[in-house]
């Protein structure tokens, strides 16, 4: 079946840091990738996907991509705020299992001022 | 801005109360699920609808059930609540069909049974 493994945490930065959430998916199909975002005391709501090889998704300043031979989706910033802090989640969604979507762990981010 | 709710936002109950958690969208998306949030943050799949009358059972074993009498309408219910079902809880919903879109989180119901 389908699995997404991400970097455990907690994950603490300095303010202006670079950040890196290693993630990577096993799927029996092509699946859609994503990371989403969830703030204290909130839902997950979208940070970016990509839905084939090659794409690159990006937005707030993060990035991530599509990388297919090594199965892998890693999420980058190259300078976090404290307001960047909050639990992050990498997910897939698969065609081949009716599109339900499968989620990593979440790992956690601190960034201190 | 995603359009689903969830309500209540908290609720604290006794054990052996029943209740039901709402949840609405009104993005017209086919499919609906639940999850259960632990404290470590990892979700766990509880329940899930592909369209009307069609409901099955995730990934975690629970002792709630669902209901998809219309489409914008998931409502969760627990017969007897216990102190084992505190927990934070998520509605999301999708587009049908074999698109791999992404879902649409509400912002969780935390439920606490004393």
């Amino acid at each position: 079946g389908d699995s997404v493994t991400q970097m455990e945490g907690p994950v603490t930065l300095s303010e202006e840091a670079f950040l890196t959430i290693n993630c990577t998916y096993t799927a029996t199909g092509y699946p859609s990738l994503f990371w989403y975002v969830q703030y204290p005391g909130e839902g997950l709501q979208l940070l970016l996907k990509a839905t084939k090889a090659d794409d690159k998704g990006s937005n707030k300043g993060f990035e991530a991509t599509y990388r297919k031979e090594t199965t892998s989706f890693h999420l980058e910033k190259g300078s976090v705020q404290v307001s960047d802090s909050a639990v992050y989640f990498c997910a897939l969604s698969d065609r081949t299992n009716a599109g339900k979507s499968t989620f990593g762990d979440g790992t956690t981010l601190t960034v201190k001022p | 801005e995603a359009d689903i709710y969830q309500t209540p936002r908290y609720l604290v109950i006794g054990t052996g109360k029943k209740i039901t958690l709402e949840c609405s969208q009104t993005m017209g998306h086919d499919k609906m699920y639940w999850y259960q949030q632990d404290p470590g943050m990892e979700l766990h799949l509880i329940h899930y609808s592909y369209g009307v009358n069609s409901t099955e059972k995730g990934d975690l074993s629970s002792e709630s059930t669902v209901s998809r009498i219309r489409t914008e309408h998931f409502p969760l219910t627990l017969e007897s609540a216990r102190p084992s079902h505190t927990s934070q809880y998520l509605c999301a919903s999708s587009e049908g069909g074999q698109k791999n879109t992404e879902a649409f989180f509400g912002q969780g119901t935390r439920l606490t049974v004393v």
